[in-house]
């Protein structure tokens, strides 16, 4: 079964620092791969979505994140971070049964403060 | 758009009542599904709609959960009877499903805050 990590549970970084959230997946082919970004009592907002070709793929709000299939990585990087970026990152695997279910795995996600 | 639309937003409730949840999917999104978010399991899958046929139920977690989409643009998830376990938020989330070329993008609703007394 598919899984994913997220092994960091809270990073805090000042602002106008860079930053990397660190994801991991398990699953034996290439999946879907996103972010979603979640606010305080908000729902979950996509912040970008790899499904093949060009490994570095750019989000909103100036996010990126690059999969490495060798390491089984989708980490989310920004190089400057700002105040309203503190929220809650999950990252998601995306994968199909063999009965053609679609399934959407989250890791636990990455708390994100932001020190003015 | 509206994007996805769920009510209502908070939902106190005392044990052994029943609960209904409901769900308006994006305008043309054909695949439809449920999540639940808590802090000591995360999010979770409950269950997924595909043009308007439940496909993949395996994450309810009991038989006093169940979800019904009697059309593209609504679906519900009851819980009969509530139990405080059942405290969490739940999330709808919609896609389209376009055969081979699917995006499968989810896009999701603001969720609604259950808290079973």
């Amino acid at each position: 079964a598919q899984s994913v990590t997220q092994p960091d549970i809270h990073i805090t970084v000042s602002e106008g620092a860079s930053l990397e959230l660190r994801c991991n997946y398990s699953y034996g082919a290439t999946p879907y791969l996103f972010w979603y970004v979640q606010s305080p009592g908000q729902g979950l907002q996509l912040l970008l979505k790899y499904f093949s070709g060009d490994t570095l793929v750019q989000g909103i709000k100036g996010f990126e994140a690059e999969f490495k299939r060798s390491q089984s990585s989708f980490n989310l990087r920004k190089p400057s971070v700002h105040w309203s970026d503190a929220a809650e990152y999950f990252c998601a695997v995306g994968t199909y049964s063999g009965a053609g279910s679609y399934q959407l795995t989250f890791g636990k996600g990455t708390k994100l403060s932001v020190i003015p | 758009d509206a994007g996805v639309i769920q009510s209502p937003r908070h939902e106190v409730t005392e044990m052994g009542q029943e609960v209904t949840l409901r769900c308006k999917p994006i305008s043309g999104h054909n695949s439809l599904f449920w999540y639940r978010q808590t802090m000591m399991r995360g999010l979770e899958l409950l269950i997924y709609f595909n043009n308007n046929v439940p496909i993949d139920d395996s994450g309810m977690p009991e038989d006093r959960f169940s979800a019904k989409m009697p059309n593209a643009s609504f679906s519900t998830l009851k819980i009969q009877p509530s139990e405080p376990r059942d405290s969490a938020v739940y999330f709808c989330a919609s896609s389209l499903k376009a055969g081979g070329a699917s995006t499968d993008t989810q896009y999701f609703g603001p969720g609604t805050r259950l808290t079973v007394l």
